[in-house]
């Protein structure tokens, strides 16, 4: 059974750090691509990153460019994307997700 | 990037009656392998999302037989047979063929009457 497993998720202030984790099982981890979405409060979905299979490749929503990295351990089967400078319109559940999605860690900016 | 609009945002709907989610781009979107890269996406309260259609009307696995999807080119229909209650939440469409971004319609929600 395909399971993701994000974690990490918490209340920061502006301006802060956070890293979230995604745990992959069930599946050939290293052959798939992976994103990770978001959707803030009453809102819809919103793509964030992506990165290739290998690691080697990865793409930003502009929102987020210069901001978040993307980055996985195929080693370990972990995906993870660390957020810098964190604005309180970064406020939102984070899906890592390819063809599954996981249930979601929650991100709260506020001060 | 690929514009999704979807209609209608909210559709009430009764018990056992079809449902219908309409979602428009705004370019047509076939990749070089010739697939239109065009999933539906289900998102039902305290559950996590959940992919149910991909590639224009390919259903995934375990997903009812009461959810289709169809469409061509710019148009796109999400159909389901007979709405059963635990039907009820969001549906989007989305376009991973002009990536990035993958992008998303603005989410119609499903609600018994």
């Amino acid at each position: 059974e395909v399971q993701l497993l994000e974690s990490g998720g918490h209340w920061v202030q502006p301006g802060g750090s956070l890293r979230l984790s995604c745990a992959a099982s069930g599946f050939d981890f290293s052959f798939y691509g992976m994103s990770w979405v978001r959707q803030a409060p009453g809102k819809g979905l919103e793509w964030v990153s992506i990165i290739s299979e290998s690691g080697g490749t990865t793409y930003y929503a502009d929102s987020v460019k210069g901001r978040f990295t993307i980055s996985r351990d195929n080693s370990r089967n972990m995906l993870y994307l660390q957020m810098n400078s964190l604005r309180a319109e970064d406020t939102a559940m984070y899906y890592c997700a390819f063809d599954f999605w996981g249930q979601g860690t929650l991100v709260t900016v506020s001060s | 990037d690929v514009v999704m609009t979807q209609s209608p945002l909210y559709l009430p709907v009764t018990l056992g009656q079809p449902a219908s989610i309409s979602c428009r781009s705004s370019q047509t979107f076939v990749y070089a392998d010739g697939n239109t890269y065009l999933n539906w996406v289900q998102l039902r309260p305290g559950q996590s999302p959940r992919r149910l259609i991909y590639k224009v009307s390919n259903r995934d696995s375990g997903v009812p037989d009461r959810f289709s999807g169809s469409g061509s080119g710019t148009d796109f229909t999400l159909r389901i047979s007979r709405v059963e209650a635990e039907d009820v939440g969001f549906y989007y469409c989305m376009q991973a063929t002009h990536w990035p971004p993958w992008t998303f319609g603005q989410g119609t929600k499903v609600e018994i009457k």
